[in-house]
């Protein structure tokens, strides 16, 4: 079982629709969680991180986290070409005495004009 | 903007062949990592570092080698690069924090012939 599961896509929306990007976790331990955004050939920058159940809003990005269902997920509202990218999120444990970092391979978003 | 960097940006080298992938950071990280991509594929941590002097390998099995003997400086070695090898490689640094992101260098993308 992977750490991190994510939808490949690739999700596609027209521009200026609501994108709903979704991930589960296996460890209930983990502990905070990132959403990354990486657009092709280029290296992941951070969207948004949460640690709480709820959610947490910044800008046109909102992200949900609900621990006992091990889920986290992304709102992009207004979505725009440039959102077209792919999503990643990121699951932060403890591992080993170490706070590690796990990755899901990413749900391509594609927003059409 | 993160102050991460890694060099070569894309490297094309011939089988046999020793070859250092760099990464420096300014930020003053303890944490630092080494991800391997390929394309379409998630995130494999393949190495990480503590601190000064400490190192450790990943989840992902690699034949590559890593130091740290500066905080800044995290260099990757690979002694006898093989077509296997080529990937994407990522560097990455992180405040020691639990909910500390990880920030990102933009990356080698490494091509072994």
């Amino acid at each position: 079982q992977k750490e991190v599961e994510q939808n490949s896509g690739p999700l596609s929306v027209p521009e200026g629709a609501i994108a709903s990007l979704n991930c589960t976790y296996s460890d209930r331990v983990s502990q905070s969680f990132f959403w990354y955004r990486q657009y092709s050939g280029k290296s992941p920058e951070l969207i948004m991180s949460i640690y709480s159940n709820g959610d947490k809003e910044d800008g046109r990005f909102t992200a949900q986290l609900n621990k006992a269902s091990q889920y986290v997920s992304l709102l992009i509202r207004d979505s725009q070409p440039s959102d077209s990218a792919t999503y990643l999120c990121a699951v932060k444990r403890r591992r080993d005495n170490f706070n590690k970092f796990y990755f899901g391979s990413g749900t391509k978003l594609n927003v059409k004009p | 903007e993160a102050d991460i960097y890694q060099t070569p940006r894309y490297l094309v080298i011939g089988t046999g062949k020793k070859i250092t992938l760099e990464c420096s950071q300014t930020m003053g990280h303890d944490k630092m990592y080494w991800y391997q991509q390929d394309p379409g594929m998630e995130l494999h941590l393949i190495h990480y570092s503590y601190g000064v002097n400490s190192t450790e390998k990943g989840d992902l099995s690699s034949e590559s080698t890593v130091s740290r003997i500066r905080t800044e400086h995290f260099p990757l070695t690979l002694e006898s690069a093989r077509p296997s090898h080529t990937s994407q490689y990522l560097c990455a640094s992180s405040e020691p924090l639990q909910n500390a992101e990880a920030f990102f260098g933009q990356g080698t993308r490494l091509t072994v012939v």
